[in-house]
Parts: C-alpha cells; structure tokens; sequence
C-alpha cells in the first residue's frame, strides 16, 4: 500500500498524558498537512509542513500543540498534557508540491483521538 | 465570512437517480482549486473530483461530475446512476493558489448522502 499511513488508527489517553500520532507520506511526497475533524465537523487545517520546516502552523493551538517533520522518518503531530476538548480525528495529508493549487492532498485513515 | 459553504447537511436519494450536492466559495484570489471528497463510515477520507478555476471544462470522472459556475461561485457535485455504495458525508474543499496560506485547504461542513434501494 503506497498510501499515506496514520498510526495509531485508535489512541486513548487519559487527561493530562502525551498523545503522538505518526504519519508517513505517500512515497515521492515531501509535503505533508494535519487537519482535526471534529464530531459532525468539516476537517479544520492545523498545520502545514516540509521536510524539516513548518510552512504554515497557523490552524495549531498556540499551547500544548507540536509538529515536525524530519529528515528521516514520519511525520508527528504531538499534543502534551491532552483534555477531554483534544478528542477528535487526526488526519495527515501529503502531495508531491506544495504550493500548486491543482494538486489533490491524499489522505491517510485518520487516528481517532479519545480522551478519558 | 466562511471559505466553503455547504447547505445541505443531509440529501436522499433513491439507487439509481441522480443527485447534486451543493457547493459555494469565497475568495478573492484568481487561482484557486476545488475539490470533493467522500468519507464513508469507515471513516477515511476519499478523493472524487478536481476542478481548476482557470478550467473551461466542467471535471468529469466516471460517475462524478462537477458543476463548477465561476461567476456564481459554486462547484456543486453531480453523482450519476446513485449506488447504495455511495452513501457516506460528501465535503467540499478548495485551496487558494497564491498567499502565505498556500497549501491547507478549507473543507465545507459537509452532505451526509443517503442512497436508498
């Protein structure tokens, strides 16, 4: 499967733990996105990010909220000291360029996030 | 002001029948893209459809057309021949060509198609 892979597919943490979730792009991808999709919600941008750079974090909450995405390995998304507000689905998205607006984002099945 | 605006939050249709989910935007930048994309149960998220706003053509792919009127701002989805299959929520998505927000795209809240026999 040369998709984009989440994992975690399901994560549960209790208040106040560290959620990461992971995200390996589609091969020959170097762009990747995060997006949150609340219950009965439309997926909200978080963040945007190239291979060692964030391009544009301006969808992340200003505390608690991180992501890289390093020259080797997957992408993370990483959330610190969770609330019961953090549950939601997580997904990651990548395309071959970033700036084209032609290009569709492939997306991976999402990690569903539940807070305890 | 919202980026995408989807008004139906619900649709039926029988098998068969064909079925428009609607869509507008907003932006004032030139280059823009226009995207579909289906979410079933399971939950994934499914790409349909692309449209450019510099296309003449309406985008076609298989069973999915879209209906993209560039003065009226709207990009409506067309399934033809409804299949039981392809009941799930519909979004509507564009991206904007130029800018620092460059890249994310901006999802409607989406349709919730219901195909029945």
């Amino acid at each position: 499967n040369a998709g984009v892979m989440q994992n975690p597919r399901h994560l549960v943490r209790r208040r106040g733990q560290e959620a990461r979730l992971r995200c390996s792009p589609m091969k020959g991808h170097s762009h990747v996105y995060w997006y949150r999709q609340l219950p009965e919600e439309g997926l909200k941008f978080m963040v945007y990010l190239q291979k060692e750079n964030i391009i544009d974090e301006s969808g992340m909450p200003k505390e608690r909220f991180s992501a890289e995405f390093p020259k080797e390995g997957p992408s993370i998304l990483r959330i610190q000291q969770v609330v019961r507000g953090d549950s939601a689905a997580y997904f990651c998205a990548s395309s071959p360029t970033g700036g084209s607006s032609n290009q569709p984002q492939h997306f991976g099945d999402g990690t569903r996030l539940s807070i305890l | 002001a919202q980026k995408i605006t989807q008004t139906q939050p619900g649709m039926f249709v029988q098998e068969k029948e064909a079925v428009t989910l609607d869509c507008t935007y907003d932006t004032s930048d030139p280059s823009y893209g226009l995207f579909w994309y289906k979410q079933p149960s399971s939950g994934e998220m499914i790409f349909l459809i692309y449209q450019g706003s510099y296309d003449q053509q309406n985008a076609t792919e298989g069973r999915y057309s879209l209906n993209f009127q560039k003065a009226r701002k709207s990009a409506n989805l067309v399934i033809s021949a409804s299949q039981l299959g392809d009941s799930a929520m519909y979004f509507c998505a564009m991206r904007e060509g130029e800018g620092s927000t460059l890249g994310r795209l901006y999802f409607g809240r989406g349709t919730q198609l219901t195909v029945w026999p």
